[in-house]
């Protein structure tokens, strides 16, 4: 495996269901994001990870949560969802937070909530 | 809050050269970056400007104007798999990214 990888592609959930995102990244990264990305409006950061510690919540729901057990992987735990959470998420990852970093893309889950 | 626009779709000819501008208002500025995210897939790297004038990178050309809040992204010798949303992003902080909403560049034969 190379780059950032995704599991599941795709997920359909109920409302009430709990399910889990994961992300792993094969660069030797040390930080990583989780990003939402909704039809015709602007990726939204959701959560930073660096050196496995947050350093970004950006006001979002308790319903997700966040885990980054070690540098190259990352989870992002859902729970009683609502429609409107319907969307691709996103997980990156980057060399550092230092400003000229690029940060390099997952291919995204598609999640859609019933 | 952060306001970063461009337009939400252009159409040009396989062959020609398309212009996707990019204006920012954003609370700091630590660079720009270009990406571009075919359907369904990952959003890739093309290009990073944090000093004013043009980098090019072979058929795709970013330009970077601090003083004005703009950039823009040149894509010459268009072929059918530029099709393609390619989204702006002004790293306004030390690491945060802040996203455009994307143009969706549809290239025809």
């Amino acid at each position: 495996e190379t780059g950032v990888t995704q599991t599941p592609r795709h997920l359909v959930m109920g409302m009430t269901n709990k399910k889990s995102l994961k992300c792993e990244q094969h660069l030797g990264h040390n930080a990583m994001y989780w990003y939402k990305q909704s039809a015709k409006k602007p990726l939204e950061l959701m959560f930073v990870y660096s050196l496995e510690e947050r350093v970004e919540n950006n006001s979002v729901p308790s319903r997700f949560s966040p885990e980054c057990p070690n540098s190259s992987h990352l989870f992002l735990h859902l729970h009683t969802l609502q429609p409107e959470d319907s969307a691709l998420y996103l997980c990156a990852s980057s060399q550092g937070l230092a400003e000229y970093n690029e940060q390099f893309f997952g291919p995204g889950t598609r999640l859609t909530v019933l | 809050g952060q306001n970063i626009d461009q337009p939400t779709e252009m159409t040009a000819t396989e062959g020609a050269i398309v212009q996707i501008n990019c204006t920012y208002q954003t609370s700091g500025f630590n660079g720009l970056f270009w990406y571009q995210q075919h359907a369904g897939e990952a959003p890739t790297f093309l290009s990073y400007n944090v000093l004013d004038g043009l980098e090019e990178k072979g058929r795709f050309s970013s330009f970077l104007s601090r003083s004005k809040g703009y950039s823009y992204l040149l894509l010459k010798e268009l072929q059918m798999k530029d099709s393609a949303s390619y989204l702006c992003a002004v790293r306004d902080g030390d690491y945060k990214l802040s996203f455009g909403a994307g143009t969706t560049v549809t290239v025809r034969a």
